[in-house]
């Protein structure tokens, strides 16, 4: 199985603080890479797919890049409503296995 | 409106069986993959199981492979996951999910449902 490691687990930032989550694949998966947020008692939400397409209706203040292995997500300039937990998700090899989990809280 | 409502979800005994239903309206139903992706209290999110279309192709992630089977009645716009030999650590909330692309199956989500939770305890 692939494994999908996310740093850091955990980040503090504040309203307007642009701020970067990374994603390791153990093996190569292309540009197959996906990001979602989930807010508590929520389901995930599409951001990014493809390692850099934008989901429609998502703010342009996030950002996906990367491919091959090494992967991020970056906020640009943090809103309230950004502050939940994000994962990473590979979608080229079975079993689709996702990060652990990033969860991004205000300072 | 792309609407998925999972329902069937409770307390079952170990060893126990459970179908879980996700009903979906808002889109043609039998052009889209559909998958069942589960979270586990306080963990994080873990793909289950994997239906064509047409229903002619499936996908389960080993820890539950011969254990579930998904399904599909693209007549009555139903996904199904019948579930057997439950163990505790199947414990989770179980989202449905919409693959984003028409006739194909690439695994990331556009629209998901709110879950229901399977509890697996005596």
């Amino acid at each position: 199985d692939i494994q999908m490691t996310q740093s850091p687990s955990s980040v503090s930032a504040s309203v307007g603080d642009r701020v970067t989550i990374t994603c390791r694949a153990s093996h190569v998966i292309s540009n197959s890479l996906v990001w979602y947020q989930q807010k508590p008692g929520q389901a995930p939400k599409l951001l990014i797919f493809a390692a850099s397409s934008l989901q429609s209706g998502v703010p342009s203040r996030f950002s996906g890049s990367g491919s091959g292995t090494d992967f991020a997500l970056t906020v640009s300039s943090l809103q309230p409503e950004d502050f939940a937990t994000y994962y990473c998700h590979q979608t080229d090899s079975f079993p689709y296995t996702f990060g652990q989990g990033t969860k991004l809280q205000i300072k | 409106e792309v609407q998925l409502l999972e329902s069937g979800g409770g307390l079952v005994q170990p060893g126990g069986s459970l179908r879980l239903s996700c009903a979906v309206s808002g889109f043609t139903f039998s052009n889209y993959a559909m998958s069942w992706v589960r979270q586990a209290p306080g963990k994080g999110l873990e793909w289950v199981s994997a239906i064509s279309g047409s229903g002619d192709r499936t996908s389960y992630t080993n820890s539950v492979k011969g254990r579930f089977t998904i399904s599909r009645d693209n007549s009555e716009n139903t996904l199904y996951l019948q579930m057997s030999s439950l163990r505790a650590e199947d414990t989770a909330v179980y989202f449905c999910a919409k693959d984003q692309t028409y006739s194909s199956s690439t695994y990331y989500f556009d629209y998901w449902g709110q879950g229901t939770l399977l509890t697996v305890s005596s």
